[in-house]
């Protein structure tokens, strides 16, 4: 089982960010995705869920409106795409496979981690 | 939103020593708790799941307890490999992570 996430990032501010996140080794349309955050120095951040079974996604409060979660299991991959991105947006962003297809749950294995730096 | 505090936020122990962790939620969660370890450069890994369960190829030096707002965390007899983070999270209401205790030398 593994999740191979795309290249680090730079961007500039006010941009939109797409970190992909392949999935191999098990049935991934009996899943869900979570995807997590480190800023520098900072703990561990949710920002949401979605289920490769129907497509449901569920979003931490802090990112509802400017973060879309998606999946295609034609390819197996996950996407996370979050928008109008400022420099606090800087961080290690993590998938997961969730081991719920319907909500939460918990998250194992987990990507490598996609570096973002955001800065003009 | 539920909040998770974790105690204490870093401790300095030795090898060989019990560590206990502790993760306070601020409203009833059941036991919808994990529990994961974190290095500096490497991905999360799962420990405990479901409060007490332990993942698959954890060491049993791991362990994990309680319900509804208090829960523990434990590690037997600290290994060199265990220097790292731990972060307890709530899945009760959409997920949350605690703050996480750095446990080093």
């Amino acid at each position: 089982v593994q999740l191979v996430q795309s290249g680090a990032e730079m961007m500039k501010p006010g941009a939109s960010l797409k970190v992909s996140c392949k999935a191999s080794g098990y049935n991934f349309a009996m899943y869900g995705v979570t995807w997590v955050r480190q800023a520098p120095g900072q703990g561990l951040e949710w920002m949401g869920w979605v289920s490769a079974y129907n497509g449901d996604a569920n979003y931490a409060p802090s990112f509802q409106g400017r973060l879309t979660l998606t999946t295609d299991t034609s390819t197996n991959t996950a996407y996370m795409e979050l928008r109008s991105l400022k420099p606090d947006d800087t961080a290690i962003y993590y998938c997961a496979r969730d081991w719920n297809q319907y909500k939460e749950n918990w998250f194992d294995p987990w990507g490598q981690g996609t570096l973002v730096t955001v800065s003009s | 939103d539920i909040q998770l505090t974790q105690s204490p936020s870093s401790l300095s122990a030795s090898v060989g020593d019990r560590v206990t962790i502790t993760c306070q939620a601020s409203q009833d969660i059941s036991n919808f708790l994990n529990w994961y370890q974190h290095k500096p450069g490497r991905a999360p890994k799962l420990l405990i799941y479901d409060a007490s369960l332990l993942q698959t190829g954890v060491p049993s030096r791991f362990s994990g307890g309680g319900s509804g707002t208090n829960f523990s965390f434990t590690i037997g007899s600290l290994q060199t490999d265990d220097f790292a983070t731990y972060y307890c999270q709530q899945y009760d209401t959409l997920a949350t992570f605690g703050p996480g205790t750095t446990v080093d030398i």
